[in-house]
């Protein structure tokens, strides 16, 4: 079973400007979530998806983040403009309908200057 | 959900038994116990889970007082691909559930 396929792996921006991740969860699960992991601190979620649905995205700062989940399978989590803070590994997970477990992709390295 | 207490960092040597210590005294009836690692530059791995009996799988083993007020993670026979941080997490179990985590336990094995 493939995992969690995520991309770009490392991205440099300027402040201001605009960047975009993209993830394709594992075949099947239903859910998808998007976290922000800023060095020397744990994962911390931002948005979850069920289906196409958004479930939870009271974490997500949405003056300047989006993020979509089109047909229900692969998702993109949108920066617009980037701010020097917002620095960090973004990962995405996904999980099977009625299992908690969570399988995370290898993340996205945003180095914002 | 409850919040996790776990020591900052712990040594193993290479061979010995791996245990790692998680309280999480404020524990809801309903809300599972979930191990994750992450290695360095990778995502977080699932490790194990339980709700009150003690658990084990391929990976570890899981041992959950009876009081559920604490639990603790063995890694049997640690070996240097075991060094990560270890995040212990409650969460409870369902759709709309979330793992929210901690800062974890850096857990460093050394030969």
């Amino acid at each position: 079973e493939a995992g969690v396929a995520q991309s770009p792996r490392y991205k440099i921006i300027e402040k201001r400007q605009s960047v975009a991740f993209w993830c394709n969860p594992i075949s099947g699960h239903a859910t998808l979530y998007w976290y922000q992991q800023i060095l020397g601190q744990g994962p911390k979620l931002l948005i979850q998806f069920q289906n196409n649905g958004v479930v939870d995205d009271s974490q997500l700062p949405k003056d300047r983040f989006s993020a979509e989940r089109l047909k229900g399978v692969d998702s993109t989590l949108k920066i617009q403009p980037a701010k020097l803070e917002d620095s960090a590994v973004y990962l995405c997970a996904s999980n099977r309908e009625g299992r908690n477990e969570q399988y995370f992709g290898p993340g996205t390295r945003l180095t914002v200057t | 959900d409850a919040k996790t207490t776990q020591p900052t960092s712990m040594d193993c040597a290479e061979g010995r038994a791996a245990n790692l210590p998680c309280n999480h005294s404020t524990i809801s009836g309903n809300e599972y116990v979930y191990w994750y690692r992450q290695i360095h530059s990778q995502g977080p791995q699932y490790i194990i889970h339980g709700l009150k009996n003690n658990e084990t799988n391929e990976m570890a083993s899981l041992i959950i007082t009876e009081d559920r007020k604490s639990s603790t993670l063995i890694l049997p026979h640690a070996t240097l691909r075991d060094t990560a941080v270890y995040y212990c997490i409650v969460s409870a179990t369902g759709t709309a559930s979330k793992l929210t985590f901690g800062t974890g336990t850096r857990l460093q094995v050394t030969l």
